[in-house]
């Protein structure tokens, strides 16, 4: 069974551009997560979504991030435009329940490492 | 701040030596996961615990979550430089997902 797949492994921008991740979650999963890791932090969750709709999207600054879901399938996550301290390794992760419980495993992409100057 | 702290933030050891690392809250969890990250990689779960008291064994690690289920630990017996990485504790709060704030573990040879 395929993982999580990413790209770009990585990403160097300046500040002001913009910029977009692409997240495909293992097959028939329901749930798709994108995570922030800043360095020598635990990952923040930014937005999860069940199928195409948004389950929880509190803690994405949506000043300047976006994400969608179309079909339910793949995601991209856009930052437009970044700051320097949008400087983070970007998670996506899927898992196949419904629900936002521990019982369901969520399985975790690469990441994207986006350095922003 | 934190939801989920973790202590040590960094511990580097000898092949061989014993260790612990803990996952602190105020809050209540109905169950808490930890993860290993490797660089380059997404963290990976090695454990699920449910039951306030609860142990669990994987080889050399052993998992514990508090009786009042606002902390855990994580205790390697014997540390292997195969162990070094990042260790992280999470839980759903509220149904909300956090992440603590990590340990880095360095074992050497």
């Amino acid at each position: 069974e395929a993982g999580v797949a990413q790209s770009p492994r990585y990403k160097i921008i300046e500040k002001r551009q913009s910029v977009a991740f692409w997240c495909n979650p293992i097959s028939g999963h329901a749930t798709l997560y994108w995570y922030q890791q800043i360095l020598g932090q635990g990952p923040k969750l930014l937005i999860q979504f069940q199928n195409n709709g948004v389950v929880d999207d509190s803690q994405l600054p949506k000043d300047r991030f976006s994400a969608e879901r179309l079909k339910g399938v793949d995601s991209t996550l856009k930052i437009q435009p970044a700051k320097l301290e949008d400087s983070a390794v970007y998670l996506c992760a899927s898992s196949s329940g419904y629900t936002m419980t521990l019982t369901d495993t969520q399985y975790f992409g690469p990441g994207t490492r986006l350095t922003v100057l | 701040t934190q939801l989920l702290e973790q202590s040590p933030q960094f511990l580097s050891i000898q092949e061989g030596e014993n260790l612990t690392v803990y996952c602190n809250s105020s809050s209540v969890f109905s169950s808490l996961q930890w993860y290993r990250q490797e660089p380059g990689e997404g963290p990976v779960l090695l454990v699920t615990v449910v039951t306030g008291g609860e142990v669990k064994k994987l080889k050399r690690l052993t998992f514990q979550f508090g009786d009042a289920r606002k902390d855990s630990s994580l205790h390697i017996t014997a540390a292997q430089p195969g162990d070094t990485g990042l260790y992280l504790c999470a839980g759903v709060n509220f149904n909300k997902f956090y992440f603590g704030s990590g340990t880095k573990l360095n074992v050497k040879p």
